[in-house]
């Protein structure tokens, strides 16, 4: 069966540092990875993906992510993180093999410190 | 373009009582995602539907149905509410269900207290 796991609840960075948001993955088949951002009382927003090709993939808002097969994992990295990055992260992977199920981490509070 | 709109955005509910969570995209997209979102859980899948006349059952399906109602439509119920489904509840689609790799988009979320 297919999983994700984020192993940190919460990332606190200063501002202008470097950030890192660890996922690791289980699927059958050939992975396609998702990040997606949720500010406060708010739905989810896509960020990036990986499909294929290029290993270091990159998104919106700065954001860019290290596909790594070997170590099944997809960590979101940012080089210099703002304040208005403070969120929760969440990582996804989609199994095509069984219908387009797509599940989640359980997410990774990130807190951009001033 | 409203992307995914779901109904009703808060909800209170007794109970034992029943209810339905609409959900309608307009982007044409084949699939369609019900999450629970709960703190310390993260997002779970209730339900999806790949395509038009087909739904499958995802991590935590007990308690609800679905209807994929057309292409556009995907309606979520619980029959008799219980305390545990208190929850935040978002609908989702994507494009080129089955063989595609579309992200996902998300609806505004659906607040459900069920006392």
């Amino acid at each position: 069966a297919q999983s994700v796991a984020q192993p940190e609840d919460q990332v606190n960075v200063a501002e202008g540092n470097p950030l890192t948001v660890k996922c690791t993955y289980s699927v059958s088949g050939n992975p396609y990875l998702f990040w997606y951002v949720q500010y406060p009382n708010r739905g989810l927003q896509f960020l990036l993906k990986y499909i294929t090709g290029d290993n270091l993939v990159k998104g919106s808002y700065g954001f860019e992510a290290e596909f790594n097969k070997s170590q099944t994992s997809f960590h979101l990295k940012k080089p210099s993180a703002l304040v208005s990055d403070s969120a929760l992260y969440f990582c996804a992977v989609r199994d095509v093999r069984r219908d387009d199920k797509i599940i989640f981490g359980k997410g990774t509070r990130l807190h951009i410190l001033p | 373009n409203a992307g995914v709109t779901q109904t009703p955005k808060f909800q209170v509910l007794k109970t034992g009582q029943s209810m339905t969570l609409q959900c309608a995209q307009d982007m044409n997209h084949n699939s369609m995602y019900w999450y629970r979102q709960d703190p310390g859980m993260g997002l779970r899948l209730i339900y999806y539907s790949a395509s038009e006349g087909t739904t499958d059952k995802g991590e935590v399906p007990n308690g609800y149905n679905v209807s994929r109602l057309n292409k556009r439509e995907f309606s979520l119920r619980l029959e008799s509410a219980a305390p545990s489904q208190t929850s935040v509840y978002f609908c989702a689609s994507s494009e080129n269900g089955g063989i595609g790799t579309g992200e996902l988009f998300f609806g505004e979320g659906s607040r459900l207290t069920v006392l």
